[in-house]
């Protein structure tokens, strides 16, 4: 079964710029994360989805968004890139079960740099 | 919100010896506590979870405790071998849903 797929592997952005990234799910996965790691702050929670609807969000600017497609693989987007953007932006499925839900499998990541 | 705090932050040990990595959490609410192993270029991957109705939890060579009146729980690594090595991070759930609130990793290098 293949795992939680990520792309692109690696970003180069300049300030201002505007990146979109991808996650596909592990199969029958309904749920997708996004989590931001830095050095500094760790890993902290951006927002989650489940059937193309955004349950949660944690504490980002609105230049922070994402989206869901009927296929559960999602997207997240951040619009005028700030230097302190550049991070390892991490998506995670679930299977959402009333009892897994919480279960959550990362991917690699998508390694972005801002310049 | 969810304060996780992990300690320590560094830990050497030699090949065959136990590790211990600790963590605390704030928000009594949490009922969920996972554990995860981030190799160098890797995601986090799941290594063992335990949930709150239970205290102990053990998988071969890792085992996981629970005090959930103190608000604490631990992992513990017996045999250590030098594939053990990479950062390690604690995480409990959120009250506002489905979010992990993690803690800041315990960097641990296993010398033969």
């Amino acid at each position: 079964k293949a795992g939680v797929t990520q792309t692109p592997r690696y970003l180069i952005k300049t300030r201002g710029q505007q990146v979109t990234l991808s996650c596909s799910p592990i199969s029958g996965h309904r749920s997708v994360s996004w989590y931001q790691q830095t050095p500094g702050q760790g890993l902290q929670f951006l927002f989650e989805y489940f059937s193309e609807t955004q349950r949660n969000k944690g504490n980002f600017p609105g230049r922070f968004s994402g989206r869901q497609f009927s296929n559960s693989r999602s997207e997240m987007n951040v619009s005028t890139l700030e230097l302190g953007d550049s991070a390892l932006y991490l998506c995670a499925s679930s299977l959402d079960a009333a009892r897994n839900r919480e279960k959550l499998f990362f991917g690699s990541g998508t390694q972005l740099s801002v310049l | 919100g969810e304060n996780v705090e992990q300690h320590p932050s560094t830990l050497s040990v030699q090949e065959g010896d136990s590790a211990v990595i600790k963590c605390t959490y704030s928000d009594s609410a949490s009922n969920y506590f996972p554990w995860y192993k981030q190799e160098l270029g890797k995601g986090p991957q799941l290594i063992i979870d335990i949930r709150s109705n239970v205290g102990e939890k053990k998988d071969q060579r890792i085992a996981v405790t629970l005090n959930k009146t103190a608000k604490h729980f631990s992992l513990h690594i017996t045999e250590t071998q030098p594939e053990d090595s990479a950062v390690y991070f604690c995480a409990a759930s959120g009250s506002s849903g489905y979010a992990l609130n993690f803690g800041k990793g315990t960097s641990l290098l296993v010398t033969p």
